[in-house]
């Protein structure tokens, strides 16, 4: 089983929609979680962390964290163009682990 | 303000080759990492660096050696290149770590993409 699991996609969404995107982990003892976004091509890009349970919002992106769940999610509003993209969750205790990515498309 | 720079971008070796992949930080950050990114794999941690003078292995050591040249620089070497080390390799940094992932955000180089033959 991995250590960190997401759906591969491709996650297609209208222009202006929110885009859900999910993550669960396998290590109770996960204290830190990371979404990264990369470009084709391109190297990983950090857009939020979130250590505690809950929300947390910054600009268009909000990040979700259940531990008692082992879930993390992101929800992207307002998606633009811009946003198509692989989205990489990532997740913190002993050792960093990566998810293998969605990919996003935003369609116009 | 550069961040992590790799050199080279590209290069395709033939099996057997030795190369050493350099990586450098300019953020004063204390832990540098290494991983490799295979398609529908994520990234994968090689070695890393908590603090300038240790190294430690990650998920995938095997055919890899480091070298912390310093605080600012982190050197990953192949020293007999093999096709399954056909890959893109990124360098990391992360101002300090209190395990080999730490909580600290990583800031990733972009990229050096290998071929070996």
């Amino acid at each position: 089983q991995k250590e960190v699991e997401q759906n591969s996609g491709p996650l297609s969404v209208p222009e202006g929609a929110i885009a859900s995107l999910n993550c669960t982990y396998s290590d109770r003892g996960s204290q830190s979680f990371f979404w990264y976004r990369q470009y084709s091509g391109k190297s990983p890009e950090l857009i939020m962390f979130i250590y505690s349970n809950g929300d947390k919002e910054d600009g268009r992106f909000t990040a979700q964290l259940n531990k008692a769940s082992q879930y993390v999610s992101l929800l992207i509003r307002d998606s633009q163009p811009s946003d198509s993209a692989t989205y990489l969750c990532a997740v913190a205790d002993y050792k960093l682990s990566f998810g293998a990515g969605t990919t996003v498309t935003v369609r116009a | 303000n550069a961040g992590v720079t790799q050199t080279p971008k590209f290069q395709v070796l033939k099996t057997g080759q030795s190369m050493t992949l350099q990586c450098a930080q300019d953020m004063n950050h204390n832990s540098m990492y290494w991983y490799r990114q295979d398609p529908g794999m994520g990234l994968r941690l090689i070695y890393y660096s908590a603090s300038e003078g240790t190294t430690d292995k990650g998920e995938v050591p095997n055919g890899y050696n480091v070298s912390r040249l310093n605080k600012r620089e982190f050197s990953l070497r192949l020293e007999s290149a093999a096709p399954s080390q056909t890959s893109v390799y990124f360098c990391a940094s992360s101002e300090f770590a209190t395990a080999p992932g730490g909580n600290q955000p990583q800031h990733f180089g972009d990229g050096t993409r290998l071929s070996i033959l």
